[in-house]
């Protein structure tokens, strides 16, 4: 069974703030992590999709890296504003020699920014 | 529409019955996924889709759940006899290619379903 958690659980900050979270998975079989941002009453929407060890993305405001070796992604946000609140949810896509992208996801870190 | 699109948004049933949970994929789009997400908990892989063949359902909690996608395009999660602990929100997704993919998933809004 693979395990991928997500830390913190919960975070409220302040508007401007900038925040980052993490994501823990094991580095065996690895083929991509997947970020989401689920705002409520929505569809998880995709952030990123990282393959390479030592992968940096960005978009806008967001930005994640990657390191497959020690098995940890982490996600940045620069300057929060109330928009950015969400469930930020990270999956990974393990090749098991088959893989058709079936993710397991973490639990989720649940963000809320304060005006 | 351009998105994936999930029908019923909301479902109440009693416990015992059988519902029946919709999803739209993007056209063309070749994978579909269904996930269940629990309250605090991410989602969890049910079962995927290759076109209308259905080849993993090794998440599908128990043989009162099943899903079918015959043409290709639309697919349906049929669950009988329900039972609370079916109560969760049910995502569906779908992405354009298939193996050794790094295509995003594409989700809908997905199915709240209270058992009661």
């Amino acid at each position: 069974i693979l395990n991928v958690e997500q830390s913190p659980q919960s975070l409220h900050v302040q508007e401007g703030d900038s925040t980052n979270f993490t994501c823990s998975f094991p580095s065996s079989n690895f083929y991509a992590l997947h970020w989401y941002r689920w705002e409520t009453a929505k569809s998880p929407e995709a952030l990123f999709v990282m393959t390479l060890n030592g992968d940096e993305k960005k978009k806008g405001r967001i930005s994640a890296t990657l390191n497959t070796k020690e098995g940890y992604s982490y996600l940045y946000i620069k300057g929060s504003q109330p928009e950015d609140s969400a469930t930020y949810l990270c999956a990974l896509d393990h090749a098991g020699g088959t893989s058709y992208g079936k993710l397991t996801f973490g639990q989720g870190t649940i963000l809320t920014v304060h005006p | 529409g351009a998105g994936v699109s999930q029908s019923p948004r909301y479902k109440v049933a009693k416990r015992g019955q059988d519902v029946a949970l919709r999803c739209d994929p993007i056209s063309g789009h070749v994978s579909l996924f269904w996930y269940q997400q629990a309250l605090g908990q991410g989602p969890e892989f049910l079962t995927y889709f290759q076109n209308e063949a259905q080849l993993d359902k090794s998440g599908l909690p128990s043989d009162r759940f099943f899903a079918e996608r015959p043409e290709g395009s639309v697919s349906t999660l049929k669950i009988q006899r329900t039972q609370q602990e079916d109560s969760a929100v049910y995502l569906c997704a779908s992405s354009l290619t298939t193996l050794y993919s790094n295509q995003p998933q594409h989700f809908g809004d997905g199915t709240r379903l209270s058992i009661l």
